[in-house]
């Protein structure tokens, strides 16, 4: 069974630009949640999409956005990159969204804005 | 709003030692599920282990094993017979309801030989 695919896996951007990441879940699995990882901040949660519904949002600011297809793949999309920006993105899938199955994680993006 | 709290931002064994990580945790949910992810160099979380709450019973895998104490809202991973392998940054997370998994800051685990 293929895991979490991530694509992908190294970015590097320039700021001002924009970035889409994409995410494919599991087979069968229709929640997916985003997460930005900093040395600082460590896991931040970004939004979380099931059924191509956004169920959860967190606080970021609106450059940051996503959206999830009827197959269950999820992009999300980051609008005029900062340097703050740089950071390991993780990307996490569930049956049901709801904690009872646990998470799958992807191995994540690793986005460097210069 | 729920918060997950890891108190012990680096710890360090020798292998075939046991070691115990801890996790506090507050939730106002009812029915909630706690877990303990793994992440190594490699940068992949890996979930070790999962605990429902309105289980009493402590979740265990193979070398892995939980102290639940529901009521102290306390979440700690026992690690026995550490091995090499094991060297990784821990998270305990919390997930309630529709609520979202929250982590906590993570703790580096280094075994040593």
């Amino acid at each position: 069974k293929a895991g979490v695919t991530q694509t992908p896996r190294y970015l590097i951007k320039t700021r001002g630009q924009q970035v889409t990441l994409s995410c494919s879940p599991i087979s069968g699995h229709r929640s997916v949640s985003w997460y930005q990882q900093t040395p600082g901040q460590g896991l931040q949660f970004l939004f979380e999409y099931f059924s191509e519904t956004q169920r959860n949002k967190g606080n970021f600011p609106g450059r940051f956005s996503g959206r999830q297809f009827s197959n269950s793949r999820s992009e999300m999309n980051v609008s005029t990159l900062e340097l703050g920006d740089s950071a390991l993105y993780l990307c996490a899938s569930s049956p049901t969204g709801t904690g009872d199955y646990g998470y799958t994680f992807g191995s994540g993006t690793r986005l460097t804005v210069v | 709003a729920q918060t997950v709290t890891q108190s012990q931002p680096e710890m360090s064994v020798q292998e075939a030692e046991t070691v115990t990580l801890s996790c506090t945790y507050d939730t106002s949910e009812n029915n909630y599920y706690l877990f303990w992810y793994k992440q190594p160099p490699s940068r992949q979380m890996i979930l070790v282990i999962r605990q429902e709450a309105y289980k009493q019973q402590n979740a265990t895998e193979n070398r892995f094993s939980v102290n639940f104490q529901k009521a102290a809202k306390s979440f700690s991973l026992k690690i026995s017979d550490s091995q090499l392998g094991d060297t990784a940054m821990y998270f305990c997370a919390s997930k309630g309801g529709s609520e979202k998994l929250v982590f906590g800051k993570g703790m580096k685990l280094t075994v040593n030989p």
